[in-house]
């Protein structure tokens, strides 16, 4: 069975530039998740996404972060402008359970540096 | 405000001896708890589960033990192998919500 896949895996742009990440999850599973992981912390849920729609975007800085799932599968998030804060990296991760009720599959991670 | 605690950044022990990493926690509606494991450069694996009805959860050379009243669960390897080294993630969630993560504690398996 394929892993979540996520693209790119390093990034490195100046700030007030844009970017974008990929996920392509797990193949079934419903529920895709975006974290954020800054160094030295644990990973930051930014949004989740039940198919095609929204569940919860709370912790989303929504001035800058967007991120959407066309036709339920895969998924992008975008920064823009980014902030050196923005440093982290941005993991993808998939569920086919319910929001609190089981593993979540993770991809590898997109690595963001801004400079 | 740290609502999941793992108060050591890291720990280092001999391989064959028993690695226990600790993890607090403040809400006490959480009840459900996960620990996950990451490799560098890899984005983290789940390990072993807990839920709030039990005090113990055992898989192999890992056990998760749970005291609701303390706030506080564990994890112990044994024995530890240096492939047990890595970042070791606590999760914890109220049902119908999602998981909160702490900060990770980095173990290292010496030869």
């Amino acid at each position: 069975e394929a892993g979540v896949a996520q693209s790119p895996r390093y990034k490195i742009i100046e700030k007030r530039q844009s970017v974008a990440f990929w996920c392509n999850p797990i193949s079934g599973h419903a529920t895709l998740y975006w974290y954020q992981q800054i160094l030295g912390q644990g990973p930051k849920l930014l949004i989740q996404f039940q198919n095609n729609g929204v569940v919860d975007d709370s912790q989303l800085p929504k001035d800058r972060f967007s991120a959407e799932r066309l036709k339920g599968v895969d998924s992008t998030l975008k920064i823009q402008p980014a902030k050196l804060e923005d440093s982290a990296v941005y993991l993808c991760a998939s569920s086919p359970y319910p929001t609190w009720a089981g593993e979540l599959f993770f991809g590898e991670g997109s690595r963001l540096t801004v400079l | 405000d740290q609502q999941v605690k793992q108060n050591s950044p890291s720990l280092s022990v001999q391989e064959g001896r028993i690695s226990i990493l600790n993890c607090d926690y403040t809400n006490s509606m959480f009840d459900y708890f996960l620990w996950y494991k990451k490799y560098p450069a890899e984005g983290p694996t789940f390990l072993i589960s807990i839920s709030s009805i039990k005090d113990k959860n055992e898989d192999g050379r890992f056990t998760v033990f749970l005291n609701k009243s303390a706030k506080h669960l564990s994890l112990h390897i044994v024995p530890s192998q240096p492939g047990d080294s890595a970042v070791y993630f606590c999760a914890a969630a109220v049902y119908g919500q999602n998981f909160v993560f702490g900060p990770g504690t980095r173990l290292s398996v010496l030869p």
